[in-house]
């Protein structure tokens, strides 16, 4: 298994522009998240879903889109790309029952000029 | 907005030292979660604590909970070079999204 895996590694845009960060899991997971991590602020949550379908927003969900078409899939994007969105961005997944382990991507450092 | 405090952010120790990372919250969580993330990787889970009071031990790592679910401690004996990296706490809350509310990371150096 790939478990998690995240493309680009690294991104630089201009503000205003706009990408999709894709995010792919083969684990059969139904819950999946994206995080941003910024110095001395841990991981904030953006999105989650927690099924095909099924997306909702986190504590910073403000200049982001999330879709849930499939299981294995949860794409992030920003619409139109300011300095303020410059961070570490991981997706992460896990299974439905209990405590489960929540597995992390790789991240995908994003650079916002 | 439920928030986690770790201390210290910051550790820098002689190899052999033991240490003690604390994280705590005004809030009740359902269980708590420590990871350790290396320098450009994710986070990786170490342990899920789920009982007030429950102690878990995982070699020179002993996790605790706190009795009202509201804390944790990570305690690190006889700490190793291979031990550095940024040690995350993560609550959960119960619900059937159970969402994970990260605190800020405490960064651990052992130097050789």
């Amino acid at each position: 298994n790939a478990g998690v895996t995240q493309t680009p590694k690294f991104q630089v845009l201009k503000t205003g522009q706009s990408m999709t960060l894709q995010c792919a899991q083969d684990m059969n997971h139904e819950y999946m998240s994206w995080y941003r991590q910024d110095p001395g602020m841990g991981l904030r949550l953006i999105h989650y879903s927690v099924g095909a379908g099924i997306t909702d927003q986190g504590e910073v969900p403000n200049g982001y889109n999330v879709s849930r078409s499939t299981t294995e899939d949860f794409p992030l994007r920003l619409l139109s790309a300011a300095p303020s969105q410059t961070s570490v961005y991981f997706c992460a997944s896990r299974g439905r029952w209990g405590a489960e382990t929540q597995y992390f991507g790789p991240g995908t450092r994003l650079l916002v000029l | 907005t439920q928030l986690l405090e770790q201390s210290p952010q910051f550790l820098s120790i002689q190899e052999g030292e033991n240490l003690t990372v604390y994280c705590n919250s005004s809030s009740v969580f359902s269980s708590l979660q420590w990871y350790r993330q290396e320098p450009g990787e994710g986070p990786v889970l170490l342990v899920t604590v789920v009982t007030g009071g429950e102690v878990k031990k995982l070699k020179r790592l002993t996790f605790q909970f706190g009795d009202a679910r509201k804390d944790s401690s990570l305690h690190i004996t006889a700490a190793q070079p291979g031990d550095t990296g940024l040690y995350l706490c993560a609550g959960s809350t119960s619900g059937s999204a159970r969402q994970l509310t990260f605190g800020s990371g405490t960064q651990l150096t052992v130097l050789p």
